[in-house]
């Protein structure tokens, strides 16, 4: 265990649809990073929020957004879902915002859409 | 803004073999470089990173790192390979800053098949 709690592990739905992916950061982490991770793509970096701020922006759609709330925990909002949506999605957590940190993987939340 | 490549999709040695996993960086500055590995159904695990200091790194599970910085490259070794070594490893750069944060950038992954 990691440390980093990703829910649900598991999601089907259906084309058009909103979906919410949670985390929880590590105890003592402050900043959450977002991947997504498809098999033709790869591991593909989102978004980062550094105690409850956004401070990095990867190539996100603008039907995705996310939060950090004042307990640091985040979540990822992904609306009017494509099939091309489905992916493994990755939250990762680390103490500060430092480049030279490791991050703390958890172990992920996997979106299908039909 | 930064890069890694990972030239090889798969490597396959058997068990007892010395492993290399190859990467190669391109980047502005000095690099910040990391491995990562993922088991199946797992998130990625860190192994080692490289900032600064000596060029061989060690890391987790007795693997070991080489930064070369002539050949931009960030070899992942192990002198003896495990069947349970098998697994999809990343290498990994920090990007540059941007507004305060920082992105970690990952490339393609290469999948180990170690065989008994």
């Amino acid at each position: 265990d990691s440390g980093v709690t990703q829910t649900p592990k598991h999601l089907i739905t259906a084309t058009g649809q909103r979906v919410t992916l949670r985390c929880s950061p590590r105890s003592g982490d402050l900043s959450v990073y977002w991947y997504q991770q498809s098999l033709d793509q790869g591991l593909q970096f989102l978004i980062q929020y550094y105690n409850g701020e956004e401070r990095a922006k990867g190539n996100i759609l603008e039907r995705f957004s996310a939060q950090q709330f004042p307990d640091l925990h985040s979540e990822l909002n992904l609306s009017s879902l494509e099939l091309g949506d489905s992916a493994l999605y990755f939250c990762a957590s680390s103490v500060e915002i430092s480049g030279a940190n490791v991050l703390t993987f958890g172990a992920g939340s996997r979106l299908t859409v039909l | 803004a930064q890069s890694v490549a990972q030239p090889e999709d798969q490597v396959n040695v058997a068990e007892g073999n010395p492993l290399t996993v190859k990467c190669t960086y391109s980047v502005s500055g000095n690099p910040y470089l990391f491995w990562y590995v993922q088991y199946p159904n797992r998130g990625l695990q860190f192994l080692l990173k490289y900032i600064t200091g000596d060029n061989l790194v060690k890391g987790s599970y007795g693997f070991e790192a080489e930064f070369n910085k002539s050949q931009t490259s960030f070899h992942l070794k192990k002198p003896s390979a495990l069947v349970s070594d098998s697994a999809l490893y990343f290498c990994a750069v920090r990007d540059t800053p941007m507004a305060g944060g920082f992105k970690t950038i990952f490339g393609a992954g290469t999948r180990l098949f170690v065989k008994a």
